[in-house]
């Protein structure tokens, strides 16, 4: 299968301040993306997802930011709050039979 | 509400025996998936089912069944000879893809976390 990695395996933040999660990947054929939050646990839970049409988008604090050129992928969280504190997952899908290939996450911690 | 359910939260079993997971959705997918997660690892693909009665093997089919009667149903039989069966299992479903249309993300319940001994 293709790898998807991520750069960082943990990353630690003020609250209030703003957090960025990186992911490259590996397939230059990948066309969508998606990025999940993971707590302790429980399920993946979709946060924002991006096709390979759009460099950017946004949701609530979210914004995820595609570089195909450079094959990267980045989650921003404004405003980072104790409730962010999870693993973050990155997922790519080369666009058959909807089977996405995921990264090994990045543990993210809110220091209040 | 809408989602999908997995029992039991926890299980255990000896060396030898099969474990059967249950996966049920109510938000009308077609697709289904289990993935098994391992500590340090990505989500890896076990098997995945896009219509009733159909079903594909993942990258890492081996050691493990499923079956496909209804919709909503799509359980995972963890057999003996499944080599490294401790893990947490999480059952997944998303919309169908007609051809030519785009992909949708997956759903995910709140897993499965088989010990095996």
């Amino acid at each position: 299968g293709e790898s998807v990695g991520l750069h960082l395996p943990t990353l630690s933040v003020q609250e209030g301040d703003n957090s960025i999660i990186n992911c490259a990947y590996s397939n230059s054929a990948s066309d969508y993306f998606i990025w999940y939050k993971q707590e302790s646990g429980k399920g993946p839970q979709f946060i924002i997802d991006i096709r390979s049409n759009m460099d950017k988008r946004q949701g609530q604090r979210v914004t995820v930011l595609l570089n195909k050129t450079v094959k990267h992928l980045s989650l921003q969280i404004a405003a980072t709050q104790p409730g962010d504190s999870a693993v973050y997952f990155c997922a790519e899908n080369m666009g058959t039979g909807n089977q996405f290939y995921f990264g090994t996450g990045t543990s993210l911690t809110v220091i209040p | 509400d809408g989602g999908i359910t997995q029992s039991p939260k926890y299980l255990f079993r000896k060396e030898g025996q099969n474990v059967t997971l249950s996966c049920e959705q109510n938000l009308n997918h077609d697709a289904m998936y289990w993935y098994r997660q391992d500590p340090g690892q990505g989500l890896r693909l076990i098997y995945y089912s896009q219509i009733v009665n159909d079903f594909q093997k993942g990258d890492i089919a081996e050691g493990y069944s499923v079956s496909r009667e209804k919709k909503e149903s799509f359980p995972l039989t963890v057999t003996s000879a499944q080599k490294n069966p401790t893990a947490f299992y999480l059952c997944a479903s998303s919309k169908s893809q007609g051809a030519g249309s785009y992909n949708s993300p997956l759903h995910f319940g709140n897993g499965t976390r088989l010990t095996v001994t």
